[in-house]
């Protein structure tokens, strides 16, 4: 398997632009995660879901931002309209079970000029 | 709150140095505890694991040994190589959910 995808792996956009970031889990994992990785805040839980349906959002950090699973082998993150401070990298996650190992992708660094 | 904190790096060592990196946690109940890398340009991965007091997680060389009476997780390895820097997380998973919580990050440089 070639693990957990996500594209663009950089997106450089200007305030106030729409960003969708993209994330291909692991075949056949069920669960999927959204995380945030800062300097200020090191690495936050944005939201995850199981079976496709999202399941704990608490860490989304306003309306701004929106996470959706279509279906079992896609998910987007998309920010709209972007802010400067939410320039970060962004990682995606997946796992086999809600207490198994989570297997990160590369991350998409985002910057929000 | 669940919460991970561990030494600031960054740390630097020489080739076939001590590595030790400081990891406690607070936690509800029974977490558990993880060590995670990341290379430049990559996502995490998992280094090794515990899931319950006195179990020691180990790969690669690294050690970490669940102590609950002092909530520590330390990261330990004999002797570190040069393919060894990255940035290491310790990251704790709460016993009743699936808010992972992570460390700030230690980043070692090891080198020749």
């Amino acid at each position: 398997d070639a693990g957990v995808i996500q594209s663009p792996r950089h997106e450089v956009t200007e305030m106030g632009q729409e960003v969708t970031l993209r994330c291909k889990p692991i075949s056949g994992h069920d669960y999927l995660f959204w995380y945030r990785q800062t300097m200020m805040r090191g690495l936050e839980l944005l939201i995850y879901f199981n079976n496709n349906v999202p399941i704990d959002d608490s860490g989304m950090p306003e309306d701004r931002f929106s996470a959706k699973m279509p279906n079992a082998s896609f998910s987007t993150l998309k920010i709209q309209p972007s802010e400067p401070r939410d320039s970060a990298v962004y990682f995606c996650a997946s796992s086999l079970g809600a207490k198994n190992i989570q297997y990160f992708g590369a991350g998409t660094r985002l910057s929000v000029l | 709150g669940n919460s991970v904190t561990q030494m600031e790096g960054p740390v630097t060592l020489s080739e076939e140095a001590f590595l030790t990196i400081n990891c406690t946690y607070t936690a509800t109940g029974y977490p558990s505890l993880f060590w995670y890398v990341q290379y430049p340009g990559e996502g995490l991965q998992l280094l090794l694991k515990a899931t319950k007091a006195d179990d020691k997680g180990s790969n690669k060389g690294f050690e970490a040994t669940y102590r609950k009476e002092t909530t520590s997780f330390h990261l330990e390895k004999g002797s570190v190589q040069v393919s060894d820097s990255a940035v290491y997380f310790c990251a704790l998973r709460p016993y009743n959910n699936n808010d992972m919580r992570f460390g700030a990050g230690t980043r070692l440089t090891v080198k020749p």
